[in-house]
């Protein structure tokens, strides 16, 4: 059960080039999110899903956009890298618990990307 | 706006010193408080904690929730190296599933 896949785990970009980061999951999660992850900031909340083919913008959605074409997968896409963006940015997915709302994440294994 | 913060931010022990981290919260519709152990790569669940008073237990770790004074408190006893790792603390809120915000984490180093 491979759980959270990111891909790549690492990259470095030029300012002004694009990409896109692949998150997969094999546990038939309805929730999937984005973090980034920068020194004493903790995690921060970039964009998630809720459901196939629906997104919403979390707490730092500007300069990111995202899809979720197909349930176990949620991509992360930057048009235009600028040096802010660099940081460690996490996937995860979670179950709902419809009897109590609780969740637990599940995340991968990050991916680092630096912006020159 | 929903707020967690995490003390110390930082901590250097010993092994087999215990230590305690601190979370406390500003949270509306508070639902549970999670912690997490992070260590080089992704966070691992550690507790969920919903209840006051409820003393959770995994080993030599612990954690309890306080939903009057806001706080959360994670205690490791008998510390060892491979305890070393960035803590999380986290809040859920009910209703939109955006709504789980970290604290920034506290930084514990076990020296041998």
């Amino acid at each position: 059960n491979a759980g959270v896949t990111q891909t790549p785990k690492f990259r470095v970009l030029k300012t002004g080039q694009s990409m896109t980061l692949l998150c997969a999951q094999d546990m038939n999660h309805e929730y999937m999110y984005w973090y980034r992850q920068d020194p004493g900031m903790g995690l921060r909340l970039i964009h998630y899903s809720v459901g196939e083919g629906t997104t919403a913008k979390g707490e730092v959605p500007d300069g990111y956009n995202v899809s979720r074409l197909k349930k176990q997968n949620f991509l992360l896409g930057l048009e235009s890298a600028a040096p802010s963006q660099t940081s460690v940015y996490f996937c995860a997915s979670s179950y709902y618990l419809l009897d109590t709302q609780l969740r637990k994440l599940f995340f991968g294994s990050g991916t680092q990307l630096s912006v020159l | 706006e929903d707020k967690v913060v995490q003390s110390p931010l930082s901590l250097v022990v010993h092994e087999g010193d215990t230590v305690t981290l601190n979370c406390s919260y500003e949270v509306t519709n508070f639902r549970s408080l999670l912690w997490y152990k992070q260590e080089k790569k992704a966070p691992t669940f550690l507790f969920m904690l919903t209840s006051s008073g409820i003393e959770k237990k995994s080993g030599r770790l612990s954690s309890i929730l306080d939903k009057k004074e806001l706080f959360s408190i994670l205690n490791i006893t008998a510390t060892q190296t491979g305890d070393s790792a960035v803590y999380l603390c986290a809040c859920i809120s009910s209703g939109s599933a955006r709504q789980l915000t970290f604290g920034s984490g506290t930084q514990l180093t076990v020296l041998p």
